[in-house]
């Protein structure tokens, strides 16, 4: 059974940094690229980041580019995404979803973790 | 950039009622576009990839079509466990982006 499970979330101050891991299960992890999507609170779902299979290859969204960043280690099987220089719209919930097989879409997510950026 | 325009926004409409929900892209995405569902709390929901291809284990009254530029969802019989958000995406290898969602609400 495919299991996605985030950590790391918590309350930050505005500027701060997190760093939020995703422990992968019941698949061959180094096979699949890894995103990450948020949710912010009373809004829709904003597509955050995705990684390669092989880690090679990383790509953000225009509003996180150049604060995030977005890794794997696939000995340990966990994908992990860190923040930087946060700022009160970064507050959400933050998925890691894996890559469908053949695909792009995301197959499977994980349950969230909450990020809250406030003084 | 890619941009993602679904409506509408909000979709009252009753059990037993056929459902079309739309996403319009700024440019042909070919059929590289996703639906989700989302209820309160849980993560999203893999309903339909490639535009038109139900996810194994999804009920087969979601169906997607289109190409290009013009996506639609549509439920042909709404069931009580549907009222959700649903949201399209496109994806790619280096960019994934989503609708802003369409919420499906009781009538």
């Amino acid at each position: 059974e495919v299991q996605l499970l985030e950590s790391g979330g918590g309350l930050v101050q505005p500027g701060g940094s997190l760093r939020l891991s995703c422990a992968a299960s019941g698949f061959t992890f180094r096979s699949y690229a890894m995103s990450w999507v948020r949710l912010p609170p009373g809004r829709g779902l904003e597509w955050v980041s995705v990684i390669s299979s092989s880690g090679g290859g990383t790509y953000y969204a225009d509003s996180v580019k150049g604060r995030f960043t977005i890794s794997r280690d696939n000995s340990k099987n966990t994908l992990y995404l860190q923040l930087n220089s946060l700022r009160a719209d970064d507050t959400a919930v933050y998925y890691c979803a894996k890559d469908r097989d053949g695909d792009f879409s995301s197959d499977y997510w994980g349950q969230g973790t909450l990020v809250t950026v406030s003084s | 950039d890619v941009q993602m325009t679904q409506s509408p926004s909000t979709l009252s409409a009753s059990v037993g009622d056929r459902v079309t929900i739309t996403c319009r892209a700024s440019q042909s995405i070919s059929t590289w576009l996703a639906w989700y569902q989302q209820k309160p709390g849980k993560p999203p929901n893999l309903l339909i990839y490639r535009a038109s291809t139900l996810e194994s284990g999804v009920p087969s009254r979601f169906s997607g079509s289109g190409s290009g530029t013009e996506f639609t969802l549509t439920i042909s019989s709404l069931q009580p466990d549907d009222f959700a958000t649903f949201y399209c995406q496109q994806y790619n290898s280096y960019s994934r982006v989503f609708g802003q969602g369409t919420k499906v609400e009781i009538k």
